[in-house]
């Protein structure tokens, strides 16, 4: 069965570095997303991507956020400067279809845990 | 806003018990309700949503309007039913956002 995966699954970066956290999603899905959790809180949204372009977004997605979608497959999520407060688990999911498709549940990735020091 | 309370961090029951994994919602519109499920090393994955109104591995989940509530049942818990199940909600209009609560883990004892 086809999965979202992502790399790396651990990532420590210090403090005002950038980091890039990768995800190759599963072939003919055309909705990604990132959510993330920080350790012992609940799973937020961090922002959607259709068709090349972000759909929606977070109040948690600042400036210090991007997404990109570089070739067919990749789909990474940059963090320009990071901050300690960004230490989290980041979950990238892709869809076949919006979330209001019947039947088009999201597929999550097994997660990167980013540590910032 | 829209907000999803799991009021258990932890619910342990025996193999055989029936089993209620507690979940609210506070949200004007008409809701889409999902539960995801997380096994022990294992990816975050859709276990049912609402509007399928099915039952998936003995588990059953019904929206009640009136008291706000998705909460997830099963008869009788299995020890494979351990994981950690979260409750998600979305607006049913222009949004492909879930919104998650915070998770129960359910443990299963033999």
């Amino acid at each position: 069965e086809p999965e979202v995966t992502q790399t790396p699954s651990h990532q420590v970066t210090q403090m005002g570095q950038e980091v890039i956290l990768r995800c190759v999603p599963i072939s003919n899905h055309l909705y990604f997303y990132w959510y993330r959790q920080i350790l012992g809180q609940k799973v937020e949204f961090l922002v959607s991507f259709y068709n090349n372009e972000i759909s929606e977004k977070s109040e948690i997605f600042d400036d210090q956020f991007s997404v990109e979608r570089p070739d067919g497959s990749n789909f990474t999520l940059k963090i320009r400067s990071t901050k300690l407060e960004d230490s989290a688990m980041y979950f990238c999911a892709s869809s076949e279809f919006g979330q209001s498709t019947y039947n088009s549940p999201l597929h999550f990735g097994n997660g990167t845990r980013l540590t910032v020091t | 806003a829209q907000r999803v309370t799991q009021p258990e961090k932890l619910l342990s029951v025996f193999k055989g018990a029936p089993v209620e994994l507690k979940c609210n919602y506070s949200y004007s519109g008409s809701p889409e309700l999902f539960w995801y499920v997380q096994y022990s090393r294992q990816r975050l994955q859709l276990l049912l949503r609402h509007i399928s109104r099915e039952s998936i591995k003995g588990f059953t989940a019904d929206l009640n309007k009136g008291e706000t509530s998705f909460h997830l049942k099963k008869p009788f818990a299995q020890e494979e039913d351990s994981a950690m199940y979260y409750c998600a909600l979305k607006r049913t209009y222009n949004t492909d956002k879930l919104i998650f609560g915070t998770g129960t883990r359910l443990q299963v004892f033999p």
